[in-house]
C-alpha cells in the first residue's frame, strides 16, 4: 500500500538558519503530494502541493518539488523564523486518473520544528 | 467563516461510557473523514465517507462507528471506549475525495480513556 517516509524528529534550528525536511514516498500512479503544518493547539493547515512530476509547491518562503526519479518531496526553507516553530507532515493522495486511494491521506510520522531565537 | 468544527475539544472519560464527537462543516464538501493522531504514528485513518449514506472503513476503525445522514455532519461514535483509544482525533473535509484537493481539519479533539 502506500506509504510516507519522514525525515524523524525533533529538529531545532536558530533562527534564519536553512531548513530541510526529508520526505519520500511509495505510491501506486501518479499521486499528488502535500505538507501540512500544524502549529501548537490547532489542526492540520495545508502548507503546500504539488500534483504531477516537477512541480513545485511554495507558500510562506517554504518550497517543496515532487521528484518522482527519487519518490521524494523534500521541504525547504531558506531562513526559518521562531514563528515557523510547528509540527510538519508529508502526506499523499492518490491520483484522481487512477483513482487509487482517492479515499485518504497517507500521512508521515511528523516532524517537530522549533526555531529558537 | 468557512471551518469544520468538533465538540468538544476535550473530553475525559471511563472505559464502557458511549460517547459522540461531532463534526460539522460548513462548505458544502461532500468528503469527510475521521484521523486519529498518535505519537510516532502520525495520522491515521479511522472511517471516511465519500457524501451523504456513504461511509467506509479506513485503516483503523475498530471500536468506532460514524454516520452521514446530512451533508454538513459526520459524528464519530465511541460505543465502549476503551483505554488504547485515548488519542487527538481530527475531522477532516474537501469538495471531493483525494486528488489535487486539499483537506481542511478540524481544531482537534483530545480523548482520554481511562
Amino acid at each position: 500500500g502506500d506509504s510516507v517516509t519522514q525525515m524523524e524528529g525533533p529538529v531545532t534550528l536558530s533562527e534564519e538558519a536553512f531548513l530541510t525536511i526529508n520526505c519520500t514516498y511509495t505510491a501506486t500512479g501518479y499521486p499528488s503530494l502535500f505538507w501540512y503544518v500544524q502549529y501548537p493547539g490547532e489542526g492540520l493547515q495545508l502548507l503546500l502541493k504539488a500534483t504531477k512530476a516537477d512541480d513545485k509547491g511554495s507558500n510562506k518562503g517554504f518550497e517543496a518539488t515532487y521528484r518522482k526519479e527519487t519518490t521524494s518531496f523534500h521541504l525547504e526553507k531558506g531562513s526559518v523564523q521562531v514563528s515557523d516553530s510547528a509540527v510538519y507532515f508529508c502526506a499523499l493522495s492518490g491520483s484522481l486518473e487512477t483513482n487509487f486511494g482517492n479515499e485518504k491521506l497517507t500521512f508521515g510520522t511528523g516532524t517537530r520544528l522549533t526555531i529558537i531565537p | 467563516e468557512a471551518q469544520v468544527t468538533q465538540n468538544p475539544r476535550y473530553l475525559i472519560t471511563v472505559t464502557g461510557k458511549k460517547l459522540t464527537v461531532t463534526c460539522s462543516q460548513n462548505m458544502n464538501h461532500e468528503y469527510m473523514s475521521w484521523y486519529r493522531q498518535d505519537p510516532g504514528l502520525g495520522l491515521r485513518q479511522i472511517y471516511y465517507s465519500m457524501n451523504v449514506e456513504v461511509t467506509d472503513k479506513g485503516d483503523v476503525p475498530e471500536g468506532y462507528k460514524v454516520s452521514r445522514k446530512e451533508k454538513r455532519n459526520f459524528p464519530l461514535i465511541l460505543e465502549s471506549p476503551s483505554p488504547n483509544q485515548t488519542s487527538l482525533y481530527f475531522c477532516a473535509s474537501s469538495p471531493v475525495a483525494g486528488g489535487t484537493y486539499e483537506q481542511y481539519f478540524g481544531p482537534g479533539t483530545r480523548l482520554t480513556v481511562t
